[in-house]
């Protein structure tokens, strides 16, 4: 099973600040199979990316995926209110599909 | 636009089987470029992926979940179904339907997912 850790746990961040989230795989994941989600309070994640860097429907484009082999990143280049969220990654190389254990963004 | 609508018992003792239905709406689950599944989330598991499904009735299964666990596909319903027996107090958590992209068949991504139902194993 290949985990994937996330760092760090939380983060408490000002509007308008870079924000670099970090998700790290036991395994190389080949063709970058990760995938990035935002669940806010109270509702269902959404998925940001897929391939690691490709963007979803309808993420504004503050938001920026990058990685490969076993290290992805997820940037927010200019922090919004509403970013404030869990950020969770998941891989899809191999079964079982997993997630990391969620970094939390909090706006000061 | 798709939704996802999961329902089911919010309360179930411990040995039994849970049983989970969700009804798609705004699209169809036989639509070949797409699985469908399960995820559950717990404060103590974070979020896990249960099993997944093609209209066809081909299922995959997480391994450890494996001998528990019934994933299956209404074409006429538009609806999946989610089966879990002996259950226990470690399976209580927020139950999810998704919506599976189909890239490496169904290893991928979930770009859909229904807003989820607790359910709690307690007697």
């Amino acid at each position: 099973e290949i985990v994937l850790t996330q760092s760090p746990g939380t983060l408490s961040l000002s509007p308008g600040q870079r924000v670099i989230l970090s998700c790290r795989a036991s395994q190389s994941l080949s063709s970058s199979q990760l995938a990035w989600y935002q669940q806010k309070p109270g509702q269902s994640p959404r998925l940001l990316f897929y391939g690691a860097s490709n963007r979803a429907t309808g993420i504004p484009d503050r938001f920026g995926g990058s990685g490969s082999g076993t290290d992805f990143t997820l940037t927010i280049s200019r922090l919004e209110p509403e970013d404030s969220a869990v950020y969770y990654c998941q891989q899809y190389g191999s079964s079982p599909l997993t997630f990391g254990g969620g970094t939390k963004v909090q706006i000061k | 636009q798709l939704q996802l609508q999961e329902s089911g018992p919010g309360l179930v003792k411990p040995s039994e089987t849970l049983s989970l239905s969700c009804s798609v709406s705004g699209g169809s689950i036989s639509s070949s470029g797409y699985y469908w599944g399960w995820i559950r989330q717990s404060p103590g598991k974070g979020l896990e992926w249960i099993g997944s499904v093609y209209y066809s009735g081909i299922t995959y299964y997480r391994p450890s979940l494996k001998s528990r666990v019934t994933i299956s596909a209404d074409i006429s319903k538009n609806q999946l179904s989610l089966k879990l027996t002996s259950m226990t107090a470690a399976d209580t958590a927020v139950y999810y339907c998704v919506r599976v992209l189909r890239f490496f068949e169904w290893l991928s991504c979930f770009d859909s997912w229904g807003q989820g139902t607790p359910v709690t194993v307690s007697s």
